[in-house]
């Protein structure tokens, strides 16, 4: 089945730096999603992307979806302590048996220090 | 703004017992998914149901786990019997007719299950 590879796995940084995660995958996708996830809590969905190149904002939050439309990045500028959490990047299969259905990569956890 | 509904938040049981999970989804939406999350790995789909009929159950292990949307609104996944490696956030996720391409899904707040 399809893949996503998150990177990196985990990060300690301190408040008001800028962080950069990205996310990849063996095949092709149409759509990409950036979810949050709190602890104890549901993933909340941050940012979807529809168009390969697009670079789409939400707040302090920037992603782009990869012109190869197999990569995707997501960007948070000026972090706070309340952007602890899990980023996981999504994408729906595009054929076959995988159409539609979502995959997830493994996370990247997110610790700010203040 | 309007939430998936889940319950119970939280479940102990012991191994072999059954247990029940209830999502009630967004009022509208009418795709409902049951996603499996172990710690520290990204959910994974169990079952998607489009109104009241399953579309996807696959990876849904069908030998102890089932899961009904008899009206098409709120669903409920059973294990029956539990086992220890079915220790885990049990997610319900809704989004509106469509596929997740064109739809986003919304998740609820999960049901985390400990299996003693």
């Amino acid at each position: 089945g399809q893949q996503l590879n998150q990177s990196p796995q985990s990060m300690f940084i301190q408040e008001g730096e800028d962080v950069s995660m990205n996310c990849t995958s063996s095949s092709i996708f149409n759509t990409w999603l950036w979810y949050k996830q709190d602890p104890g809590e549901g993933p909340v969905l941050l940012i979807a992307l529809y168009k390969a190149g697009e670079l789409t904002s939400n707040g302090r939050l920037t992603a782009q979806f990869g012109i190869t439309r197999k990569d995707s990045f997501l960007n948070i500028s000026a972090s706070i302590p309340s952007d602890v959490g899990i980023y996981f990047c999504a994408g729906p299969g595009t054929g076959g048996t995988s159409y539609g259905k979502l995959t997830f990569g493994q996370g990247t956890i997110l610790t700010v220090h203040p | 703004e309007a939430e998936v509904a889940q319950s119970p938040r939280y479940k102990i049981t012991e191994k072999s017992q059954a247990v029940a999970f209830w999502c009630d989804p967004i009022s509208g939406h009418a795709t409902l998914y049951w996603y499996r999350q172990i710690l520290g790995q990204g959910p994974e789909l169990l079952v998607q149901f489009q109104d009241e009929s399953v579309v996807d159950d696959s990876q849904l292990p069908k030998d102890r786990f089932s899961a009904e949307r008899l009206k098409g609104v709120d669903s409920t996944l059973k294990i029956q019997p539990a086992e220890l490696g079915d220790s885990a956030m049990y997610l319900c996720a809704s989004s509106p007719r469509g596929p997740a391409q064109i739809s986003p899904l919304h998740f609820g707040n999960g049901t985390r299950l400990t299996v003693t």
